[in-house]
C-alpha cells in the first residue's frame, strides 16, 4: 500500500522557515518523480514544486521561487520542502504528491499524502 | 503562471449531465495532452478521475468522460449521482511548471 506521511508542520513568522519531509512507502520511490501542492483554507490547489527521480532537476511555481527549495533522498525515501523567507500567503496545507508514472514529470498524481497545514503568522 | 479557467460552480439534478470547462493557453492545455481531472470532497485529498486528457483509472465510473478542444479541456460527467457532489480541478503540464485550475463546485440539485 502507498502511504506518504508528511510531517514538519507549524506555525511559522512571516520571514522565518520551515522544513517539510515526506516519508513515502508502498514503492519504487527512486523511480518517481514528486511534487508539492498546496491549498490555503477554502481555496483551490496550487501546485508548487517538483523534483525528478534523482533529485538533480527541480521546477517552482513564480510565487515561491527563490524562497523554497525542493529536495529528496532516495535511500530514505523521503522528499523536502525547505520553505525560507515565509509570507502569510504561504499559509496553508501541503500535499505531498507523487507521479502515476515512472520517470514522469508531465502526467498526473495518483497518491496524494494526508497534508500538513503550515500557519504563518506573527 | 496563472490558474487555468473553470467555471466557479455548476448544478445539475440527478441524472443530467454536466460538462466542466478547463481554459488554458496553447502552452498549457492547448500544447499538450497532458490533462487531468481530480475530484476533492471538503476536508479529503483529491482523487484522479481523468489523465491524458480522455483516460479513466481503474475504479472510476465511465459516468466520467474527459475532452480536449484546442486551448479548452473538458471533463463531462453524465447520468449525475449525488455522491458526484465535490469540486473538482484540472491539471495540466504548462512545459516548465503544472497548473491547477481554479476549481469548480458541482452541486446535485
Amino acid at each position: 500500500e502507498v502511504q506518504l506521511v508528511v510531517s514538519g508542520s507549524g506555525p511559522g513568522q512571516p520571514g522565518g522557515s520551515l522544513r517539510l519531509s515526506c516519508v513515502a512507502s508502498g514503492f519504487t520511490f527512486k523511480n518517481y518523480w514528486m511534487f508539492w501542492v498546496r491549498q490555503a483554507p477554502g481555496e483551490g490547489l496550487v501546485w508548487v514544486s517538483g523534483i525528478n527521480t534523482s533529485g538533480t532537476g527541480t521546477n517552482y511555481a513564480d510565487s515561491v521561487k527563490g524562497r523554497f527549495t525542493i529536495s529528496r533522498d532516495n535511500d530514505k525515501s523521503t522528499v523536502y520542502l525547505q520553505m525560507n523567507s515565509l509570507r502569510a500567503e504561504d499559509s496553508a496545507l501541503y500535499y505531498c504528491v507523487k507521479s502515476m508514472r515512472p520517470f514522469d514529470s508531465v502526467g498526473p498524481s495518483d497518491y496524494w499524502g494526508q497534508g500538513t497545514l503550515v500557519t504563518v503568522s506573527s | 503562471q496563472s490558474a487555468l479557467t473553470q467555471p466557479r460552480s455548476v448544478s445539475g439534478s440527478p441524472g443530467q449531465s454536466v460538462t466542466i470547462s478547463c481554459t488554458g493557453t496553447s502552452s498549457d492545455v492547448g500544447g499538450y495532452n497532458y490533462v487531468s481531472w481530480y475530484q476533492q470532497y471538503p476536508g479529503k485529498a483529491p482523487t484522479l478521475m481523468i489523465f491524458d486528457v480522455t483516460k479513466r483509472p481503474s475504479g472510476v465510473p465511465d459516468r466520467f468522460s474527459g475532452s480536449k478542444s484546442g486551448n479548452t479541456a473538458s471533463l463531462t460527467i453524465s447520468g449525475l449521482q449525488p455522491e458526484d457532489e465535490a469540486d473538482y480541478y484540472c491539471y495540466s503540464y504548462a512545459g516548465t511548471h503544472n497548473l491547477f485550475g481554479g476549481g469548480t463546485k458541482l452541486t446535485v440539485l
